[in-house]
């Protein structure tokens, strides 16, 4: 079963930041909190992943409360391209036999 | 080129044929999966490989069979296709210390 809830649905406007949230309560301090995204059918994409720390790339940061129990995925200024459904997965990183497991994620509406 | 790449990109077979789902990659990985994805849903593993020789079911194996043929390719077989087995499957790969995987475009296959 997936570790992780998230709403089944939000929507933001174009331009403005998406703020994607995720309930992870049963995370055990060697578990790193993943986030994927799938556009439409096609094969899910890796965005960012953190421990403990936030975390920022070129796509997103990924805020991570103090106790570990939820977080936060930012899409700073979302575009009509990022209408997608977003995945949020916890996983041993040092887990060499861990696989991937998803849930339902969240279904974002980037609304022009 | 595709990262993973999967062939045919969709099927359409009849039930009781036998098929099959290919996968190549050019990521260098040792580690190969395969998901199935229903309308609506996330992501279910099928079967993954750590390497040439370790093969090993996952959530959903039953009615499915694979063949790791070289580290490079990963193939996927449906023995006898039912129309229950009609979905979206995707080929991943991951580095035993990577932070990501790298899935590839899909195949949509339907079973008649």
């Amino acid at each position: 079963d997936a570790k992780t809830t998230q709403p089944p649905s939000m929507d933001c406007a174009e331009g403005r930041a998406a703020n994607l949230p995720c309930n992870h309560s049963t995370i055990s301090g060697n578990e790193y909190v993943y986030w994927y995204r799938q556009i439409h059918s096609q094969g899910p994409q890796y965005i960012i992943h953190g421990l403990k720390n936030n975390e920022t790339n070129e796509m997103a940061s990924l805020i991570i409360t103090e106790d570990r129990k939820s977080s936060t995925l930012i899409l700073p200024h979302a575009t009509l391209r990022d209408t997608a459904v977003y995945y949020c997965i916890v996983r041993p990183r040092m887990d060499s036999s861990y696989k991937l497991i998803f849930g339902s994620g969240t279904r974002l509406l980037v609304r022009p | 080129d595709a990262d993973v790449t999967q062939t045919p990109r969709n099927r359409i077979t009849k039930t009781g044929k036998r098929i099959m789902l290919e996968c190549s990659q050019t990521k260098g990985h040792d580690r190969m999966y395969w998901y199935r994805q229903d309308p609506g849903l996330g992501l279910r593993l099928i079967y993954y490989s750590f390497d040439v020789k370790d093969i090993n079911k996952g959530e959903i194996s039953d009615g499915y069979s694979v063949s790791r043929q070289a580290q490079a390719k990963f193939s996927l077989s449906l023995e006898s296709a039912i129309p229950n087995q009609t979905a979206l499957y995707f080929c991943a790969t991951s580095d035993k210390d990577t932070y990501g995987y790298t899935f590839g475009s899909g195949t949509r296959l339907t079973v008649v």
